[in-house]
Parts: structure tokens; C-alpha cells; sequence
């Protein structure tokens, strides 16, 4: 069964900080890996989708890796701003019936 | 452009009633997905439609049905509600199985 991990749980910066944000999964037959913001009180918001056969992908400030042998995928966020505060989520897509096991997810704070 | 919208946002419950959370999608989509949000258990998939004509259950259906009504709409019924499912519902669609994935903004639903 696919475990999805996230750390940190929670993470707090000043803002212009670069950051990492880093999710785990224990089955490396994956389809895909999406990375996701949650605003309070919101739904998921689609950041970045990196296929298996990929090494990374970038939009905007946004950058994400996958290294399938080693079970890990990276968020980097460069120069944080307060409107980056948000739950990060990240969910690794596999199995018969390519079903998203998500994490916990990382609560972001950016402090002015 | 709306992408994938549930009614109601909010909903109490009595114990013991029923209600029907309703999705819909203007993508285009096959496949569509109902999930829960728990604090401290993430999101878990309820039920799942590949393409129109299709359901499966995911990880925790009990207590749930669903309808996949026609491409666009697909609704998750709770026959008689208890209140271990309050919680918050996620609807969500995508092109095909392990394609990006795009959520509603949630229906917070509580039972007493």
C-alpha cells in the first residue's frame, strides 16, 4: 500500500526566503506525482504534475523534482512571499487504478 | 470558466438523514472522484468513476453511494447519515486515470 510522508508539518519563513518543501512515498511505481495548495477553508489548487518519466518541472517561482528510486519529490519555492502561506499536498498517482495517495501536507507561513 | 462545482458548500445533518452531494464538471473530463478531508488522516478517495457508466470504491465507501449520471455530473449519497461522516467532501475530475487532477472548493458537511 502507497504511504505518502510530507515534512515538515509545519514550516514558517521571512519573506524573500528560498524554501523546500518535501514529500515522500514508499512505492516508487508511480504513475505521476501533483503537488497542490490548500487555502484555509478552500479546495486544492493544482500547482505542478511531474510524470514518472520526468526529473522536474517549473512554473513560475515554482519548481518541482522527482527521483522515483529514491522514493522523493522537492517543492522549491524561491523568494517566498506572504501570499505563498498556504498547505502544500502532494500525491503520488499509481496502482491498478492510478489512485492519488496523498500526504498530510506542509502548512506554510511567510512572514512580512 | 468554472472547472468543478459542488453543492451545497455547507450542510448539517441530523442522525439517520440523507442527502446528496452534487458535482459537476465543464472539462470535459472521464474520470471523476469523490474524497474526504479528516484533520490528521488527509485526503482518502470515497468512491471513483473511470468514464461515464463506470464507479468503484475507493478506501473508505461505507455508508456512501454514488451516481454517475452522465459525463458531466457525478453525486455521492449518504443513505443514512452518522457522525463519523462529518467531514469536508471533495469532488475532483480529471482527463483520464493519471492525469493532472482539478478539485472543487468542498462541502463542508456536519452530523449531530
Amino acid at each position: 500500500k502507497q504511504e505518502v510522508t510530507q515534512i515538515p508539518a509545519a514550516l514558517s519563513v521571512p519573506e524573500g526566503e528560498n524554501l523546500v518543501l518535501n514529500c515522500s512515498f514508499t512505492d516508487s511505481a508511480i504513475y505521476n506525482l501533483q503537488w497542490f495548495r490548500q487555502d484555509p477553508g478552500k479546495g486544492l489548487t493544482s500547482l505542478l504534475l511531474i510524470q514518472s518519466s520526468q526529473r522536474e518541472q517549473t512554473s513560475g517561482r515554482l519548481n518541482a523534482s522527482l527521483d522515483k528510486s529514491s522514493g522523493r519529490s522537492t517543492l522549491y519555492i524561491a523568494a517566498s512571499q506572504p501570499g505563498d502561506s498556504a498547505t502544500y499536498l502532494c500525491a503520488a498517482s499509481g496502482g491498478s487504478n492510478y489512485k492519488l495517495t496523498f500526504g498530510k501536507g506542509t502548512l506554510l507561513t511567510v512572514n512580512p | 470558466n468554472a472547472g468543478v462545482t459542488q453543492t451545497p458548500k455547507f450542510q448539517v445533518l441530523k442522525t439517520g438523514q440523507s442527502m446528496t452531494l452534487q458535482c459537476a464538471q465543464d472539462m470535459n473530463h472521464n474520470s471523476m472522484y469523490w474524497y474526504r478531508q479528516d484533520p490528521g488522516m488527509g485526503l482518502r478517495l470515497i468512491y471513483y468513476s473511470a468514464s461515464e457508466g463506470t464507479t468503484d470504491k475507493g478506501e473508505v465507501p461505507n455508508g456512501y453511494n454514488v451516481s454517475r449520471l452522465n459525463k458531466r455530473e457525478f453525486s455521492l449519497r449518504l443513505e443514512s447519515a452518522a457522525p463519523s461522516q462529518t467531514s469536508v467532501y471533495f469532488c475532483a475530475s480529471s482527463e483520464g486515470y493519471g492525469t493532472e487532477a482539478f478539485f472543487g472548493q468542498g462541502t463542508r458537511l456536519t452530523v449531530v
